[in-house]
């Protein structure tokens, strides 16, 4: 069947430092990928996308690439900041005849001014 | 652009009780899905409905139940709630079925006592 698993948290990480991550899935057929954040007290947001393999999806100095060979879709940015403490949410689209969008479990990131 | 609204924010009600939430998609949006958050078990899909026929549901047990009118708003409603129905119920729509960019509301957290 089609999953999603991502790192478990939390994340602890200093202002300024490189963040990842990982992201892996387990689908038929050529699915979407997505990072969805959610921030305290809110809905989850869309991030980022990517709709097939190599794409690269990127937002707010967020990016991911579709790997396709290691089916994985690892979010990464390369300065971290406050701001960006929140739960990051790994998702997929299988497009199957009966699909629905799958999460993976979050990742709670907590970012040390 | 309104996002996506939730009434109510926040309520309590006591076991055996019945709750209704409501949704107001993104206009011109036709797609509600309805996920249910908790620590525990993370975001777990619930149903989806497009053009007010359910076109998705998820492992919950009857007494969750919901709709769509045709005006694209939803409501979900739980019946006979127990303690473990406590959790944030969030909604989400989509401009079509199935896009996977999902547009989520800030939820409707529940507390059954």
């Amino acid at each position: 069947g089609n999953s999603v698993t991502q790192m478990e948290g939390p994340v602890t990480l200093s202002e300024e430092a490189f963040l990842t991550i990982n992201c892996t899935y387990t689908a038929t057929g050529y699915p979407s990928l997505f990072w969805y954040v959610q921030y305290p007290g809110e809905g989850l947001q869309l991030l980022l996308k990517a709709t097939k393999a190599d794409d690269k999806g990127s937002n707010k100095g967020f990016e991911a690439t579709y790997r396709k060979e290691t089916t994985s879709f690892h979010l990464e940015k390369g300065s971290v900041q406050v701001s960006d403490s929140a739960v990051y949410f790994c998702a997929l689209n299988p497009y199957s005849s009966a699909s629905k969008i799958i999460f993976g479990s979050g990742t709670r990131l907590s970012i040390r001014p | 652009k309104a996002g996506v609204t939730q009434t109510p924010r926040y309520l309590i009600k006591t076991r055996g009780q019945q709750v209704t939430l409501s949704c107001s998609p993104i206009s011109g949006h036709r797609s509600v899905s309805w996920y249910q958050q908790t620590p525990g078990q993370g975001l777990q899909f619930l149903f989806e409905y497009f053009s007010e026929t359910q076109r998705n549901k998820g492992n919950f047990p009857g007494r969750f139940s919901g709709r769509q009118f045709s005006n694209s708003r939803s409501e979900m409603n739980v019946s006979t709630l127990e303690l473990g129905d406590s959790a944030l119920y969030l909604c989400a729509s989509q401009r079509d079925y199935n896009t996977g960019e999902l547009f989520f509301g800030e939820g409707s957290r529940l507390t059954v006592l």
